[in-house]
């Protein structure tokens, strides 16, 4: 059962552009959310989180907005750069001692110059 | 600053033959780690996590086992290998939400 869900397998957006990279998760227990971005064949590294009391996160380029009822939530990239081209996954934590990480299936953007 | 080191980078392994992939943390005390999978085309599932010392839990069943015989050591087995067990195979440590992982074992079982 996939509790975190990134629908869109791909993303392709021009170089300048915003990119919106979407999530939605189904458990109401999941209380911080994070992205993260990966290269073939690297680990993912973690790009910005949010805890479930906020509804906005910015750092930079990256904004993540939380929509709590709705279940949503979404990564801006402004301005994209070719170098953003990679898988994001987001995932999402309730708050337990081991702070287990539940991902979605990724979504592959492409920064096209 | 943190580090952890996994190794190997990559794996060739027959199928029935034993399986040990290491992970080590630097730079941090106690933390909390774990091990994932990811599939070819899929999302990253967890395997196994462990908060402390010799303290395991496993996610999913399979023919996989892990260990973490000192805190900042965590070690994936298996006796006999399944094609199903290649994957690219993730180490990540924390302290925190945020987990921070390793750069990966490619691991082809053939």
């Amino acid at each position: 059962d996939q509790q975190v869900k990134q629908n869109s397998p791909s993303l392709s957006v021009q170089e300048g552009r915003i990119s919106i990279l979407n999530c939605d998760y189904t458990n109401s227990m999941f209380d911080y959310f994070l992205w993260y971005k990966k290269y073939p064949a690297e680990g993912p590294t973690f790009l910005i989180s949010i805890s479930s009391i906020k509804d906005k996160n910015e750092d930079g380029r990256f904004t993540v907005f939380l929509n709590k009822s709705a279940k949503h939530l979404s990564l801006h990239i402004v301005p994209s750069q070719p170098g953003d081209s990679a898988v994001y996954f987001c995932a999402a934590s309730p708050q337990t001692g081991a702070n287990n990480l539940f991902f979605g299936t990724g979504t592959r953007l492409t920064v096209i110059p | 600053s943190q580090t952890i080191h996994q190794w190997p980078a990559t794996l060739v392994q027959p199928v029935g033959s034993p399986l040990s992939l290491e992970c080590t943390v630097e730079g941090t005390s106690n933390p909390n780690l774990y091990w994932y999978r990811q599939a070819a085309g899929r999302g990253l599932q967890l395997l196994f996590y462990s908060v402390g010392i010799g303290q395991i839990s496993s996610e999913v069943p399979q023919n996989l086992s892990a260990s973490r015989p000192q805190d900042r050591q965590f070690i994936l087995s298996s006796k006999k290998l399944l094609l199903s067990d290649s994957g690219f195979y993730l180490c990540a440590w924390s302290t925190g939400y945020e987990q921070y992982f390793g750069p990966g074992t490619r691991l082809t079982v053939t």
